[in-house]
């Protein structure tokens, strides 16, 4: 069975400092990791997806098939990134791309 | 392109009645999901629609819940004889394609007495 686990609720850092949100899955298959975010008041949205080896917002993660985890890091906190971010585990090559597992997300704050 | 619509934002319905939420895709999107999230846990899938079908339905519980995208209109999540362990938030999201980005709409909130 597929299976997204984010270990830590709630994540404090401070303004500046670095932030590593971690995720856990299993997947007997090829999978397809991504990181959505929502931010207060907002909808949820994709941050990013391993396939596309982007940044976005200063953010990053790899794909660690040995260790089956997919973190996500960036150097330098800023208070706006404080959000619930949320990883999901999808299908590679199957029809129902859109068809998520998702952790039960983290509360991120950054405080100033 | 005001994005994926849901209504309502906030449902209450008692024991036994029916709910119905909508999902207005973004323009020009056929493919639509529904996501159910409990309090406390993660988004968890229920159906996948493309105009007039169902294409994956294994996330829908048996009983009482239904899902149809009509040719022309929203989609319909439809719970019958609701009981309080429905309540939950009931979030839409939709893609112009099958591997496409998802774009999910704010979600409609229920709540059984």
């Amino acid at each position: 069975a597929q299976r997204v686990t984010q270990p830590e609720k709630l994540l404090s850092v401070f303004k500046g400092a670095p932030v590593e949100l971690k995720c856990n899955y299993s997947y007997s298959g090829s999978p397809e990791l991504f990181w959505y975010v929502q931010y207060s008041r907002q909808r949820l949205q994709l941050l990013l997806r391993h396939i596309s080896r982007e940044s976005i917002k200063g953010f990053t993660a790899d794909l660690n098939k040995g260790e089956t985890s997919f973190h996500l890091k960036k150097p330098f906190a800023q208070e706006e990134d404080s959000a619930m971010y949320y990883c999901a585990l999808g299908y590679a090559g199957g029809t129902s791309y859109g068809k998520l597992t998702f952790g039960q997300g983290t509360i991120l704050t950054v405080h100033p | 392109n005001a994005g994926v619509m849901q209504n309502p934002r906030h449902l209450v319905r008692r024991r036994g009645q029916e709910a119905r939420l909508r999902c207005s895709p973004v323009k020009g999107h056929s493919h639509v999901y529904w996501y159910r999230q409990l309090p406390e846990e993660g988004l968890k899938f229920m159906v996948y629609l493309q105009k007039e079908n169902i294409i994956d339905e294994s996330g829908m519980p048996k009983e009482r819940f239904s899902a149809e995208f009509p040719k022309e209109g929203p989609s319909i999540l439809r719970i019958q004889q609701v009981v309080r362990g429905d309540s939950a938030a009931y979030f839409c999201a939709s893609s112009s394609g099958g591997g496409e980005k998802l774009f999910f709409g704010s979600g409609t909130q229920l709540s059984v007495l």
